[in-house]
């Protein structure tokens, strides 16, 4: 069975500090990695993917990959009450099929 | 463009009861796939379709059928519900592009067994 794992929270950050959630898999041949946000009573959205080592910036969000230690993290600079929601990781294990981890629930405090 | 559709939007089932959860897309999209989300947990892949006529089993496809005749519509199929089937449900589409990681959901549709 391929696993994701995440710490399920919450992880409670004020506003403006740097918010860090990790992600470990199992499938050491997984080869694409993203993260979704999913507000409460909603459906998940894709905000980042990452597909080879190293660091990607979009914006406020940074989405890290070692494939060696199998660890993927997201990192949300200058943080803002609206981040607040359930991250998702979820890696691609082949023809477009995710495998989701359980979420980290951010909360971010005015 | 009304992306993924999902129908209804909340039912009230009783045990040993069936129901169909209606899916559809009008992004032309080959993929297609159905999640189960329970409280605080993450999505768990149901079924799948690369397409119309070809589906397959995901991570907890028991007690649950599916049908992909159109690649428009990807209905899910519960027969004798369960209390167990007590979730929202989720249903997402995505390209044939490779590897993007991008799956449009629709807006869930939650059940209730009883």
């Amino acid at each position: 069975q391929k696993e994701v794992e995440q710490n399920s929270g919450p992880l409670s950050v004020p506003e403006g500090a740097i918010a860090s959630l990790n992600c470990t898999y199992s499938d050491r041949g997984s080869q694409s990695f993203f993260w979704y946000r999913q507000y409460s009573g909603k459906s998940p959205e894709l905000i980042m993917s990452i597909y080879s080592n190293g660091d990607k910036e979009d914006g406020r969000f940074t989405a890290q990959l070692n494939k060696a230690s199998q660890y993927v993290s997201l990192l949300i600079r200058d943080s803002q009450p609206s981040d607040s929601a359930t991250y998702l990781c979820a890696v691609n294990t082949g023809f477009q099929k995710l495998v989701f981890g359980t979420g980290t629930r951010l909360l971010v405090s005015p | 463009n009304a992306g993924v559709t999902q129908t209804p939007k909340f039912r009230i089932l009783k045990i040993g009861q069936s129901m169909t959860l209606q899916c559809a897309q009008d992004m032309n999209h080959n993929y297609m796939y159905w999640y189960r989300q329970d409280p605080g947990m993450g999505l768990k892949l149901i079924y799948y379709s690369v397409g119309a006529g070809i589906t397959d089993k995901g991570e907890v496809p028991n007690g649950y059928n599916v049908s992909r005749s159109t690649t428009e519509d990807f209905p899910l199929r519960l027969e004798l519900a369960a209390p167990s089937q007590t979730s929202v449900y989720f249903c997402a589409s995505s390209t044939l592009a490779a590897n993007t990681g991008e799956l449009f959901f629709g807006e869930g549709s939650r059940l209730t067994v009883l």
